[in-house]
């Protein structure tokens, strides 16, 4: 069974830093591509962060762009997301999951999600 | 970046219905298209992908269409347990977008 399991969220203060944790299991880790897309209580998705199977290529949402750094660890099967300078609008649940791209395409469609883990941003 | 819409924003209707939510995205992006369903408190679940694929253990009253610009989510048979927000996203590039969202509520 896949489990992704989220954590080091909390509340921090504006300017401050959280680094976020992703524990995965049940899966080959190395074979997929990861995903961080947080959620606002009461709206909807945004896409944050996402990174290759291998780690080299990393993407990001402007929002956060310059100040979210993805990463992972294929022999921990662990992937993380480094917040720093956070802002009042980052606050929102931050799930991670995970998707498979073939050599001929990649449909980004995120197959297993964790939980997620709560970023509560305010002074 | 490629921008998604949804209507309705929201809807309700009863057991039994046939409920159709439309996305469009502002540019072509083939049939590079997810949809997925958010409950309170739930992690939110895969239920297309690729536009029209049903993902491994969704019910089958569930189905997707369209290419191009313009898709569909369609419950053939709404059931109480249907009760979400709805969520469609592109993944025709690496900068992912999700459309607002519909939320769906059986009366």
């Amino acid at each position: 069974e896949v489990q992704l399991l989220e954590s080091g969220g909390g509340l921090v203060q504006p300017g401050g830093s959280l680094r976020l944790s992703c524990a995965a299991s049940g899966f080959t880790f190395s074979d997929y591509a990861m995903t961080w897309v947080r959620q606002v209580p009461g709206k909807g998705l945004e896409w944050v962060s996402g990174i290759g199977k291998d780690g080299i290529n990393t993407y990001y949402a402007d929002s956060v762009k310059g100040r979210f750094t993805i990463s992972r660890d294929n022999a921990q099967n662990t992937l993380y997301l480094q917040m720093n300078s956070l802002r009042a609008e980052d606050t929102a649940v931050y799930h991670c999951a995970n998707y498979h791209c073939s050599t001929s395409s990649c449909y980004r469609n995120f197959e297993s999600w964790g939980q997620g883990t709560l970023v509560t941003v305010s002074s | 970046d490629i921008q998604m819409t949804q209507s309705p924003t929201s809807l309700s209707a009863s057991v039994g219905d046939r409920v159709t939510i439309t996305c469009r995205a502002s540019q072509n992006i083939n049939n590079f298209l997810n949809w997925y369903q958010l409950k309170p408190g739930k992690a939110p679940k895969l239920l297309i992908f690729a536009a029209s694929s049903l993902q491994t253990g969704v019910p089958s009253r569930f189905s997707g269409s369209g290419s191009g610009t313009d898709f569909t989510l369609t419950i053939s048979s709404l059931r109480p347990e249907d009760s979400a927000t709805y969520h469609c996203q592109q993944g025709h590039n690496s900068l992912v977008t999700f459309g607002p969202g519909t939320e769906v509520d059986v009366k």
